[in-house]
């Protein structure tokens, strides 16, 4: 399977700041199978972005996504109150799908 | 607006079997791939099983030979049935519309238990 590992686990910034987060994965995968989600306490996972760098209906447009081959990128361009939350990667290849353990982006 | 449903779950003790159901509306069901993920307390999402719109179905290793995904397109239902339980399938699990490679819809979620 492959591997995706997410850094920082944990990012402490102040709203109105610019968070970018890591996506690496153990082999290359395809950019078009490849997306991020956004998750609060007890709700289920919101997707952000599709095929690296699409965002999903109504996602605001401070979201966006980047990369390719093994290296893929989550930016968030101004900070939002609503935007704590914890963000996992995520990919499909060969009938099968993994997730990174996820990174958390709280109030500094 | 594309929702989904789901019912069933609950505790088990290890050996047990439960069902999960999920209900779609919104959506032309039968062209979409759908698909169960999960997820530990405190822990990411975990992929479980996914059911092609023709039925094919592929299984995550862990679940492989106790989990059986199922749709019925005429009720637009997706299920899960889950047997040999084991503790460590104690989890959230959601039901999903997988496009293309990743999943845009979510259920609410339903917690089960594996505990003797």
């Amino acid at each position: 399977d492959t591997v995706l590992t997410q850094s920082p686990g944990t990012l402490s910034l102040s709203p109105g700041e610019r968070a970018t987060l890591s996506c690496r994965a153990s082999q290359s995968v395809n950019a078009n199978y490849f997306g991020w989600y956004q998750q609060k306490p007890g709700q289920a996972p919101r997707l952000l972005i599709y095929s690296t760098s699409y965002r999903a209906t109504g996602i605001p447009d401070r979201f966006s996504g980047s990369g390719s081959g093994a290296d893929f990128t989550l930016t968030i361009s101004r900070l939002e109150p609503e935007d704590f939350a914890m963000y996992y990667c995520q990919q499909y290849g060969d009938l099968r799908v993994t997730f990174g353990q996820g990174t958390r982006v709280e109030i500094k | 607006e594309v929702q989904l449903l789901q019912s069933g779950g609950g505790l088990t003790q290890p050996g047990g079997s439960l069902r999960l159901s999920c209900g779609a509306s919104g959506f032309i069901f039968n062209i979409y791939t759908m698909a169960w993920v999960r997820q530990a307390p405190g822990k990411g999402p975990e992929w479980v099983s996914t059911i092609y719109s023709d039925y094919r179905t592929s299984y995550a290793d862990s679940v492989r030979g106790r989990f059986t995904i199922s749709r019925d397109n005429s009720k637009y239902s997706l299920s899960l049935q889950m047997d040999s339980l084991r503790a460590e399938d104690t989890a959230v699990y959601y039901c999903a519309q997988r496009v293309e490679g990743t999943f845009r819809s979510w259920g609410q979620g339903t917690l089960v238990t594996v505990s003797s």
